[in-house]
């Protein structure tokens, strides 16, 4: 199974910074790289797909970036909605396999 | 408007049976890949089965933890899509969740139902 690892597992942040979550896959998977938004209590929410495109509806402040085995999910300025666990997938081969999460909180 | 309803969660012995439903609406469950995935209480996403659409014959897979005890299967005149776990222990609590996925943006799941949460205790 292809292991996907996130950076870091939690982290402060306050409303207006930027954030970054970094997440490497244990081989190559190409640009087949999920990331996704979870609240607690409700089912995950795609956020971008294929590495870097943003899903519609999502807003413009979240980014992706990345191939191979290393990538990015970026948030611009955070707002108070966006405090919540993320994590990352990857789909290039089954079992679809999921980073431990990243945990971004106030 | 695309929705995936759960049901079928509930208290069961170490050792019992329970079968999960997903109801879907807004498309054709034929045409698509389904996937159950689960979350343990506090814990992060696995995926524990897959199965693929009718052109691909529902081809189905599972995660080694859940191998020879859940099936996979569908009924098509319904829309619905079935998790049947059997000899369950008391590693699968959690809240077990059918997601779609969209071969066109990546495989990524765009849809997921609101969770069923299933607890195996005695």
């Amino acid at each position: 199974d292809i292991q996907m690892t996130q950076s870091p597992s939690s982290l402060s942040a306050s409303v207006g910074d930027r954030v970054t979550i970094t997440c490497r896959a244990s081989q190559s998977i190409s640009t087949y790289l999920n990331w996704y938004q979870q609240k607690p209590g409700k089912a995950p929410k795609v956020l971008i797909f294929a590495a870097s495109s943003l899903r519609s509806g999502v807003p413009s402040r979240f980014s992706g970036s990345g191939s191979g085995t290393d990538f990015n999910l970026a948030i611009s300025s955070l707002q108070p909605e966006d405090f919540a666990t993320y994590y990352c997938q990857q789909t290039y081969r089954t079992p679809r396999t999921f980073g431990q999460g990243t945990k971004v909180e106030i | 408007e695309v929705q995936l309803v759960e049901s079928g969660g509930g208290l069961v012995q170490p050792g019992g049976s329970l079968r999960l439903s997903c109801a879907a609406s807004g498309f054709i469950l034929s045409d698509q890949y389904m996937d159950w995935v689960r979350q343990a209480p506090g814990k992060g996403l696995e995926c524990i089965g897959r199965t693929r659409d009718k052109a691909n014959n529902y081809i189905t897979e599972y995660a080694a933890s859940v191998q020879g005890r859940f099936t996979i299967s569908r009924d098509d005149s319904k829309n619905i899509l079935y998790l049947q776990m059997n000899s369950l222990k008391t590693e699968d609590t959690a809240v077990y969740y059918c997601a779609r996925e969209e071969p066109r943006q990546g495989w990524n799941f765009d849809y997921w139902g609101q969770g069923s949460l299933v607890t195996v205790s005695s």
